[in-house]
């Protein structure tokens, strides 16, 4: 089945720790985005990379890293650095361009203990 | 950076009523995208129109564009319980270097009753 995937679907993070959320696709996209979703709110993206080894920073990208090594693989970790970590992290891909329509994955939720 | 407003922030009806949610945006853009998102999933596409068209349906489904007021609507037909989600409108940027990204709005959560 062609699909984007997330793992873990949950996890709790220490405060003081990095993290690192596991985001692949088969769907042969170019482009991979990560997005910051607040109870009640909308997404905020992090980190997008429209090409493997190439990513740029989205609105909310401080306390976050990324990398892109390989097309189907996009990991974010959420390091030390960021505040207030405790959110609902979206992975989504994409055809090359901003205009295309995304595919999402299921969601990973982040629970800083 | 511009944003979708969706309007209203919350919509509760009974099964069988049409939904209609607005989403306003500032900018001019390439197209605009609805999604949907059950509690605690990811988003899926619903439908897309572009900057030069006015109307398209898909299904129960009937989106509006009016680039002059920077506006959109998004009809639910004869609305069903499994209608119950969040709907977001999104748009991405018409700029000259070409746009690379998508801006969500904070959606409109949706309470269909049976």
């Amino acid at each position: 089945d062609g699909g984007i995937t997330q793992s873990p679907k949950y996890l709790f993070r220490k405060e003081g720790q990095n993290v690192t959320l596991s985001c692949e696709q088969n769907l042969n996209h170019d482009a991979m985005y990560w997005y910051r979703q607040d109870p009640g709110q909308g997404l905020r993206l992090i980190y997008y990379s429209q090409i493997v080894n190439d990513f740029q920073k989205g609105d909310i990208a401080e306390g976050y890293s990324v990398s892109r090594e390989k097309k189907e693989s996009f990991p974010l970790t959420v390091t030390s650095a960021q505040k207030n970590p405790t959110a609902f992290y979206l992975c989504a891909s994409s055809i090359r361009g901003g205009w295309n329509e995304q595919f999402f994955g299921p969601g990973t939720r982040l629970t800083v203990l | 950076s511009q944003q979708g407003e969706e309007d209203p922030q919350a919509l509760s009806i009974q099964e069988g009523e049409n939904a209609t949610m607005n989403c306003s945006y500032k900018t001019s853009i390439n197209n605009l995208q609805w999604y949907r998102q059950n509690s605690g999933r990811g988003l899926v596409h619903l439908i897309l129109i572009r900057s030069n068209e006015r109307e398209k349906h898909s299904g129960r489904l009937r989106v509006t564009l009016d680039t002059s007021k920077k506006s959109s609507s998004l009809l639910i037909t004869a609305s069903r319980a499994a209608d119950t989600a969040s709907y977001f409108c999104a748009t991405d940027a018409n700029t000259q270097g070409g746009s690379e990204k998508l801006v969500f709005g904070k959606g409109t959560k949706l309470t269909v009753n049976p």
